[in-house]
């Protein structure tokens, strides 16, 4: 069972925007680790988005952005596009665990 | 930005051995903490494990008792080695570098997909 909730799929048709929330708890979120965003193709390797809750890598469109209030992370799609389609993860650190810990993954469709 | 990449034996038997292997090419060694994330069928990401420059490691507790994650700076390779296997092992291995900064997975190996059955 993952530490960090997410909903288990989110849709939208292209040129829609979506938002994907990640939902954590006092051991990872509160105690002010920072949240981070992954796309990942099954069988590939998983590529980060969004890293230190709202910050893109070089290259990531900036169609992407990440917000994060408390226990709450958001990663939003503005513009969504065919090749968005995909799942989506969130990640943080949880001091309980002593490691990392990702959330239960997002299936992204679009229609 | 570093490169990953990984190699090992794809299918094992029950209570065999496990064992990854993972080449770093660029980065910096020390900046980072070196992982292994999995994914089994019809399920989500799992951290495993990782170990540092200096060979300190961090564990799943669940999979604490079976596994070993080190690292030989001499060759810029880190490994993966899970003890007993069964058919709940079976997944997709990544090797990955998380940011000793960040805290975020910067980037990743190709994959492994690891096959337990008898």
């Amino acid at each position: 069972q993952s530490v960090l909730t997410q909903p288990p799929s989110v849709s939208g048709a292209p040129g829609q925007r979506v938002t994907i929330s990640c939902t954590g708890s006092g051991s990872n979120f509160a105690t002010g680790y920072d949240v981070h965003w992954y796309r990942h193709i099954p069988g590939t390797a998983p590529k980060l988005l969004i890293f230190g809750n709202t910050n893109r890598p070089s290259g990531v469109p900036d169609r992407f952005s990440g917000s994060r209030s408390g226990t709450l992370a958001s990663l939003t799609i503005t513009g969504l596009q065919p090749e968005d389609e995909s799942d989506y993860y969130c990640q943080s650190f949880d001091t309980s665990l002593g490691g990392s810990v990702f959330g239960s993954g997002t299936k992204v469709t679009v229609l | 930005q570093g490169r990953l990449q990984q190699w090992g034996a794809g299918l094992l038997r029950p209570s065999e051995t496990l064992s990854l292997n993972c080449a770093v090419y660029g980065g910096s060694f020390g900046g980072y903490y070196w992982s292994w994330v999995r994914q089994s069928p019809g399920k989500g990401l799992e951290w495993i494990g990782e170990v540092d420059h200096g060979g300190r490691t961090n564990y799943d507790p669940s999979l604490k008792s079976r596994l070993t994650v080190s690292i030989d700076t001499t060759k810029n390779h880190f490994f993966l080695k899970l003890d007993s296997v069964t058919a709940a092992d079976t997944g997709v291995y990544y090797c990955a570098a998380r940011s000793g900064i960040h805290y975020c997975f910067d980037f990743w190996g190709q994959g492994t997909q690891v096959t337990v059955s008898s």
